[in-house]
């Protein structure tokens, strides 16, 4: 049974540029999160989604957006890259409520 | 706001050794999550505290939460270098959309 799937694994992209990245959440999982962890830092939550919609979101601004699709996947999208958007973005899938996050292995995002 | 504050941010510590490390919350949660990271890759859940006061142990780690739901202990018993690592507290809470909200981490360093 596959766990959450994260792709690419990393990736290089300039400064003003548009990135997607994308998450598989584990069988059975309904809820899709997204967090961005910089380095040496803890995880900060971006956004939550269920249902196709966005339930939660995090003090982040709106060139992070996000898509749930109905087979309950995820992408999450920054417009406008920044040089502090460098981090490893995770994506952890649970049930709505449920206490079982499972998180993904992370995509290494280099902004230059 | 949930704030989750960690202690210490860096240990070392020798092997054979015992130690604790602390996690307090701002406010109550609903949740409380302890989260193994080893360099370069994702969060591995160790163990999930509800607000009864419970009490968990796997191997050479326990974890417990107080009753009021506000300090978490992490207690690492005979330390092995094995468990060096960067260990991350996070909570949770259903008026929060159960959004999980970090800690910095508590890097730690096991030598001979």
């Amino acid at each position: 049974d596959a766990g959450v799937t994260q792709s690419p694994t990393h990736l290089i992209k300039t400064r003003g540029q548009q990135v997607t990245l994308r998450c598989s959440p584990k069988s059975g999982h309904d809820t899709v999160s997204w967090y961005q962890q910089a380095l040496g830092q803890g995880p900060q939550f971006i956004f939550q989604y269920y249902e196709e919609e966005e339930r939660q979101r995090g003090n982040f601004p709106d060139r992070f957006s996000g898509h749930q699709f109905p087979n309950y996947s995820s992408e999450l999208n920054v417009n406008a890259l920044l040089l502090g958007d460098s981090a490893l973005y995770l994506c952890a899938s649970s049930l709505l409520g449920g206490s079982g996050y499972t998180f993904g292995s992370g995509t290494r995002l280099t902004v230059v | 706001e949930l704030k989750v504050e960690q202690n210490p941010l860096f240990l070392s510590m020798q092997e054979g050794k015992n130690y604790t490390i602390y996690c307090n919350c701002s406010t109550t949660s609903d949740r409380l999550y302890w989260y193994r990271q080893d360099p370069g890759k994702s969060l591995e859940s160790l163990f999930v505290l509800l607000s009864n006061g419970a009490v968990k142990q796997e191997g050479r780690l326990m974890a417990s939460l107080d009753t009021k739901a506000r300090l978490s202990t992490l207690h690492i018993t005979a330390a092995v270098h094995d468990l060096s690592a960067t260990y991350f507290c996070a909570v949770d809470k259903s008026n929060s959309g159960y959004a999980l909200n970090f800690g910095k981490g508590t890097s730690l360093l096991v030598t001979p």
